[in-house]
């Protein structure tokens, strides 16, 4: 079956600190990759997705990045987290028709 | 452009008796599939059922099953014989449109919160 594995589940960092959130996949291979994020109380926002390696498509202009620079492996970057960074954010990977979900990280911008 | 509408942010219901969580729809796509999906106090999301849209038949996983009205863009949930271990958050889910319903590419709804009552 197929599985994402995402860490850290927890995260406190102080404002203008990077990020590096990193999400890899098991029991797929070549499957689009997506990064979520959810404030608190709403759904969840698309934040980049990825069709294969180094191909990137950001949805929302912000103080985020995302790569791919394996198959299975998609991280999202800050140089300088904000404020208003703080939220859920869940990696899923997509095949067959629906979308597969980490366990996802809450970060927490202080 | 695609936009998903949960009406209810918040429902209850006693344990053993059925509620139905609504949703609403708009996609440009022919073709395409719709999706509930389940987040317990854990956060992670859990996919509990999906309805293919060419599929005139509703689809049904045990004691979820949802009413799909095509032609009225309306995906509801039902929950029947409800348990304590469903109380969470779910979150209707249809295609953002490029990828024609598949692979992972969703717009959600804000979420409904079910409580279950003892």
């Amino acid at each position: 079956s197929q599985t994402i594995h995402q860490w850290p589940a927890t995260l406190v960092q102080p404002v203008g600190s990077p990020l590096s959130l990193e999400c890899t996949v098991e029991g797929t291979s070549n499957p689009n990759l997506y990064w979520y994020r959810q404030a608190a109380g709403r759904g969840l926002q698309l934040l980049f997705y990825s069709v294969g390696i180094g191909q990137i498509s950001s949805e929302v202009p912000q103080n985020l990045s995302a790569s791919r620079p394996q198959d299975r492996q998609f991280i999202l970057s800050s140089k300088k987290l904000l404020l208003s960074d703080s939220g859920f954010y869940l990696c899923a990977g997509g095949r067959n028709t629906e979308a597969f979900f980490g366990q996802g990280t809450r970060l927490t911008v202080v | 452009a695609q936009t998903v509408t949960q009406s209810q942010p918040e429902m209850s219901v006693q344990e053993a008796e059925t509620v139905t969580l609504s949703c609403t729809y708009d996609t440009s796509e022919s073709d395409y599939y719709l999706f509930w999906y389940k987040q317990p106090p854990s956060r992670q999301m859990i996919l509990v059922i999906r309805q293919e849209a060419y599929k005139q038949q509703n689809a049904t996983e045990n004691r979820f099953s949802v009413n799909f009205q095509k032609a009225a863009k309306s995906f509801s949930l039902k929950i029947s014989d409800s348990q304590l271990g469903d109380a969470a958050m779910y979150f209707c889910a249809c295609p953002r449109g490029i990828y024609g319903g598949s692979q992972g590419n969703l717009i959600f709804g804000k979420g409904t919160k079910l409580s279950v009552k003892p």
